[in-house]
């Protein structure tokens, strides 16, 4: 069972839509991350925040905006996706940022098509 | 700028028999190195880490994986392989300069019965 939670599941949207992605976790990590993965390819770092500040952001289009409301809770607000942007988002936690020998564990993702 | 290469796309051995998936890596300073499982419709699963010093590590499942200083390599290994662990495999590498896990482009396993 994965210690990171994620919803929904599953999102089907269209072009036009805001919708929102939501990751919890009660380990107490500091970290957390967005990765987009698309099929049989490795996920790609979209995100990271560290003590509920975003750390690094890898040129995502503005169309993603994360949030991180508290330190147990991580967002992604979606809004006029193109149908690229279909892929299965990944959420992630560690200990803390810069304890390089700490596992990311994963969440079980949300599977997002864009129509 | 640190990496990690897995070279085989696909490994396919019988049940029962030993199982390797390859990882070379590419760092500069210390090698943090991880193994992740992914199972159809899931997320990644931290199967094991290496820890300095120690050349086999242990992991979950029964996985383990040897690290080789002079080959660069951190191979995942099992003596008996299971149908169940047919699944797609990810090396990664964190880079101590940006923090970021760099990930190989992944390994699928498959196991026949």
């Amino acid at each position: 069972d994965t210690e990171v939670t994620q919803t929904p599941k599953h999102l089907v949207m269209g072009m036009t839509n805001k919708k929102s992605l939501k990751c919890e976790q009660h380990m107490g990590h500091r970290a957390m991350y967005w990765y987009k993965q698309k099929a049989k390819k490795p996920p790609e770092l979209m995100f990271v925040y560290s003590y509920e500040k975003l750390s690094i952001n890898e040129s995502v289009p503005s169309r993603f905006s994360p949030e991180c409301p508290n330190s147990s809770l991580l967002n992604l607000h979606l809004h006029a996706l193109q149908p690229e942007d279909s892929a299965l988002y990944l959420c992630a936690s560690s200990q803390e940022s810069g304890l390089l020998n700490q596992p990311q564990h994963f969440g079980d993702g949300t599977r997002l098509s864009i129509l | 700028a640190q990496s990690v290469a897995q070279p085989e796309d696909q490994v396919n051995v019988a049940e029962g028999n030993p199982l390797t998936v390859k990882c070379t890596y590419s760092v500069s300073g210390n090698p943090y190195l991880f193994w992740y499982v992914q199972y159809p419709n899931r997320g990644l699963q931290f199967l094991l880490k290496y820890i300095t010093g120690d050349n086999l590590v242990k992991g979950s499942y029964g996985f383990e994986a040897e690290f080789n200083k002079s080959q660069t390599s951190f191979h995942l290994k099992k003596p008996s392989a299971l149908v169940s662990d047919s699944a797609l495999y990810f090396c990664a590498v964190r880079d101590a300069n940006t923090d970021k896990l760099i990930f190989g482009t992944g390994t699928r396993l498959q196991v026949f019965p």
